[in-house]
């Protein structure tokens, strides 16, 4: 089975620095997709940017990018320029690309960002 | 975009009575429904699939009995906690696989449910 991990549980970073979110998993297959989800107070669930397994470019969206080593298993998201909105929960989630797997989504425990003004 | 409508947002009931919870697909057709249970600062658990017209898939541990799934439409899924207790106050999320170039998952809003 998938595994995703985040270890660290809470970070901080001071408004328009840079911050890096943390996330392995863990997996035989070489198809999947890997996904950043933010969930802010009102916690309604955002997609910030996915990545397919199979692309060697990583992935970006404006303030957003992710830093994809597929031989590493290691996904880290990082956000430029932190905006106060910026403060949420984030989840790093995979998605194998096995279709008898129903396509779940197998998310970290989370990680929460504060941001300092 | 795609759109998932979950209603209630919020509910109370009492211990004993049952609830139920819809989501929506506003715009698109849902052919497989996941529905998760979140407590407070964790991440999102699991609980079943549900695909159109068809019975649902529940996770190891998750009482089929106690949380009940339909997905009678394409549209539609509702699941309905029966005898509710208040170990089963949560916050339950459901999210809609959207197909095509545009692949992914829409989420609804989460309903919060209390148990008195």
């Amino acid at each position: 089975a998938q595994t995703v991990t985040q270890s660290q549980p809470e970070m901080s970073v001071q408004e328009a620095e840079t911050v890096t979110l943390s996330c392995t998993y863990d997996t035989s297959e070489s198809d999947y997709y890997l996904f950043w989800y933010k969930q802010p107070p009102s916690r309604q669930m955002i997609l910030v940017i996915r990545q397919e397994a199979y692309k060697q470019q990583n992935a970006t969206e404006n303030r957003f990018s992710v830093n994809f080593q597929k031989a590493a298993k290691s996904f880290s998201l990082k956000i430029s320029d932190s905006q106060l909105g910026d403060a949420a929960m984030y989840f790093c989630a995979y998605r194998s690309d096995y279709t008898g797997a129903n396509s779940k989504l197998t998310f970290g425990k989370g990680i929460t960002l504060s941001v300092r003004p | 975009g795609a759109v998932v409508s979950q209603h209630p947002s919020r509910v109370i009931c009492k211990s004993g009575t049952s609830v139920k919870i819809e989501c929506r697909s506003l715009d698109f057709q849902a052919t497989t429904m996941f529905w998760y249970r979140q407590f407070p600062k964790q991440s999102l658990m699991l609980m079943a699939t549900s695909n159109e017209g068809s019975k649902a898939t529940y996770e190891q541990g998750v009482e089929k009995d106690k949380f009940l799934i339909n997905h009678a439409s394409l549209t539609l899924s509702t699941l309905t906690v029966t005898s509710a207790h208040p170990e089963d106050s949560s916050f339950y999320i459901c999210s809609a696989r959207t197909q095509g170039v545009n692949y992914g998952y829409t989420f609804g809003s989460g309903t919060r449910l209390t148990v008195v």
